[in-house]
Formats: C-alpha cells, sequence, structure tokens
C-alpha cells in the first residue's frame, strides 16, 4: 500500500541546534515534495516545494532534500529557535490533483 | 488580505443533524479541498472541486456532501449519516486547477466539529 511516513515521535533540540525531520514513503513516484508548518489549532502554512529531479533547496535557515533512490525527505532548520516549535508536515504530490499528507513530526525547540 | 476564511472555528453537532461549514477564498484560485485531521494521521482528502459546478470524492466521502456554485465558495456538509465526525476540518485551494502538479495548498484556519 501506498504510505507516507513521519517520524510520530516528538523532536526535542536545543536552540541554535540543527533540527532534521525525516519523511520516507512508499509505492508513489512523487512529482514534487513539499512541506508546511502547523501550528496547534491552525491551518499548515506552505514552506518549501522541492522536485523529484533536483536534490537539495534552500530558503533562509531552510534545507531540503530529496532523494528519489531512497524515496525520502530530509527537512533541516539550522540555528533553531524556540519560534520553530511546531508540527512539521511533509507532502506528496504526484502530479494530478491530489496532495497526500504524512502524520507530521512535533518540533519543540527549548532556549 | 487575501486568503481562506473556515467559518465557525468550533461547531457542534447534535445526533441526527446535518451541519454546514464554510469555506471561502479570495485567492481565484480553481481547486479546493476539504481535508479531515484526526490526531496522529495525516490530513484525508473528503473531496475537491477542480472548477465551479464540478468536485469529486476524495478517499473519505462517505457521510459528506459538496458543492461549487461559485469559485470563491466550497461548503462542506456533514450529514446525519456520519457517524464519527469528531475532528478537525481544513479546507484548502490550489492555483493549479490545470493540473500543473505542484497543488500547493492553502488553508484557512481550520473548523473543529465536536458532538454533542
Amino acid at each position: 500500500s501506498q504510505k507516507i511516513e513521519q517520524n510520530s515521535e516528538a523532536l526535542n533540540i536545543q536552540e541554535g541546534k540543527t533540527a532534521t525531520l525525516t519523511c520516507n514513503y512508499t509505492n508513489y513516484s512523487p512529482a514534487y515534495l513539499q512541506w508546511y508548518r502547523q501550528d496547534p489549532g491552525r491551518g499548515p502554512v506552505f514552506l518549501l516545494l522541492i522536485r523529484e529531479n533536483e536534490k537539495e533547496k534552500r530558503k533562509e535557515r531552510l534545507k531540503v532534500t530529496f532523494d528519489t533512490t531512497l524515496k525520502q525527505s530530509l527537512f533541516h532548520i539550522t540555528a533553531s529557535q524556540p519560534a520553530d516549535s511546531a508540527t512539521y508536515l511533509c507532502a506528496l504530490a504526484t502530479g494530478g490533483f491530489k496532495t497526500i499528507f504524512g502524520a507530521g513530526t512535533r518540533l519543540f525547540v527549548k532556549a | 488580505d487575501g486568503g481562506i476564511t473556515q467559518s465557525p472555528k468550533y461547531l457542534f453537532r447534535k445526533e441526527g443533524q446535518n451541519v454546514t461549514l464554510s469555506c471561502e477564498q479570495n485567492l481565484n484560485h480553481d481547486a479546493m479541498y476539504w481535508y479531515r485531521q484526526d490526531p496522529g494521521q495525516g490530513l484525508r482528502l473528503i473531496y475537491y472541486s477542480q472548477i465551479v459546478n464540478d468536485f469529486q470524492k476524495g478517499d473519505i466521502a462517505e457521510g459528506y456532501s459538496v458543492s461549487r456554485e461559485k469559485k470563491e465558495s466550497f461548503p462542506l456538509t456533514v450529514t446525519s449519516a456520519q457517524k464519527n465526525p469528531t475532528a478537525f476540518y481544513l479546507c484548502a485551494s490550489s492555483i493549479d486547477g490545470a493540473g500543473a502538479g505542484k497543488n500547493i495548498q492553502y488553508f484557512g484556519a481550520g473548523t473543529r466539529l465536536s458532538v454533542l
């Protein structure tokens, strides 16, 4: 069956460190992989998109990698801050109208 | 301000009652979506609409209905046939009405539905 897996355990890190979140998928051939941020009680907010033929994408303190052989994306936040604490969702767009979402990983950044 | 507006923020449903969740967007997007979010699960697609007067069932459409009479509006009705309606409901829109494939989703703030 088709699955997107994100670490269900929360990630706790110290302020200033790099947070790395993992997204693994099976039985998809996504054209695009997306990352969203969701704060409690709010809708997700789009952060970054990476195409299947791109290995890496950066935006300010964010970096996303996409390995279609391993079927994995890594999402990095460098110099993390308490304000980065949120749930981060990975999502796959296969080129049609649907976007498939993972359950998300909760990140806590301690001051 | 451009964006997606969902209302109400909180909604309570009595047994046997149909309730309607509102979703309005002023982003001029063609595609609109309804998702359901339960704790520990990914967003699950209920219905989506690529264009006015057309909509498609998603993965969990049973017990729900939608309409798309205007580009700006995509209301969701949770019917009495939906036996476990308690969840966080999210409406989204995407500019990819032509199926360009990126499907970047712009979300509203959500409606939390509970059963009395």
